[in-house]
């Protein structure tokens, strides 16, 4: 079945630090990939997404690019600012009749001033 | 326009007791989602309604757990009796008719449920 690995942390950076978080997928079919983030007492929000191979979604400075040839979608991000501490889940949807999202087990990130 | 709302925000039973779960969907959308987050791990998917139809239910974890949609507008989810193992965050999704592609999945704030 399909699944999610992503690094679980915490993680914890300084302002203007350089961010990644790696996910990795297991999927059948063409898998459509997603970022989304949970600020504090927030809802998920959708961060970023790619619906095909070599597609690089971005949003708010965050990127990430499917790659298929390793079954990634790392997240990175130049220079993290304090008020990008959250939650971030990586997830997919492996499309056709099936909308569900299958999700990582989410990776908390910290940026201190 | 109103995102998605949950309610309560938390609820604290005890074992045995029910409790029942509301969500209001985006006005107009069609697909409504349950997740549930267990503390420490991946937010796992429970069931999928169109309309007032339950499309997937396939993440349902057992019978105790009971989801309605009636008249195709919000949801409640039931579950009766409640086990220590169903605390958690349950999340709720919507999103519009979807006509192939890839549609956003808008979510709530959540309800916390702690069993006691």
């Amino acid at each position: 079945g399909d699944s999610v690995t992503q690094m679980e942390g915490p993680v914890t950076l300084s302002e203007e630090a350089f961010l990644t978080i790696n996910c990795t997928y297991t999927a059948t079919g063409y898998p459509s990939l997603f970022w989304y983030v949970q600020y504090p007492g927030e809802g998920l929000q959708l961060l970023l997404k790619a619906t095909k191979a070599d597609d690089k979604g971005s949003n708010k400075g965050f990127e990430a690019t499917y790659r298929k040839e390793t079954t990634s979608f790392h997240l990175e991000k130049g220079s993290v600012q304090v008020s990008d501490s959250a939650v971030y889940f990586c997830a997919l949807n492996s499309g056709g009749s099936n909308y569900k999202l299958t999700f990582g087990k989410g990776t908390l990130l910290t940026v201190n001033p | 326009e109103a995102g998605v709302t949950q309610f309560p925000s938390h609820s604290v039973i005890e074992k045995g007791q029910t409790v029942t779960l509301r969500c209001d969907p985006i006005s107009g959308h069609d697909n409504l989602y349950w997740y549930r987050r267990v503390m420490g791990k991946e937010i796992k998917f429970l069931l999928h309604f169109v309309k007032e139809s339950k499309q997937d239910e396939s993440g349902m974890p057992n019978n105790r757990f009971l989801a309605e949609r009636t008249g195709g507008t919000y949801s409640t989810l039931k579950v009766q009796p409640a086990e220590l193992e169903d605390s958690g965050v349950y999340f709720c999704a919507s999103s519009p008719r979807l006509w192939g592609g890839t549609y956003e999945q808008y979510f709530g704030p959540g309800t916390r449920l702690t069993v006691t």
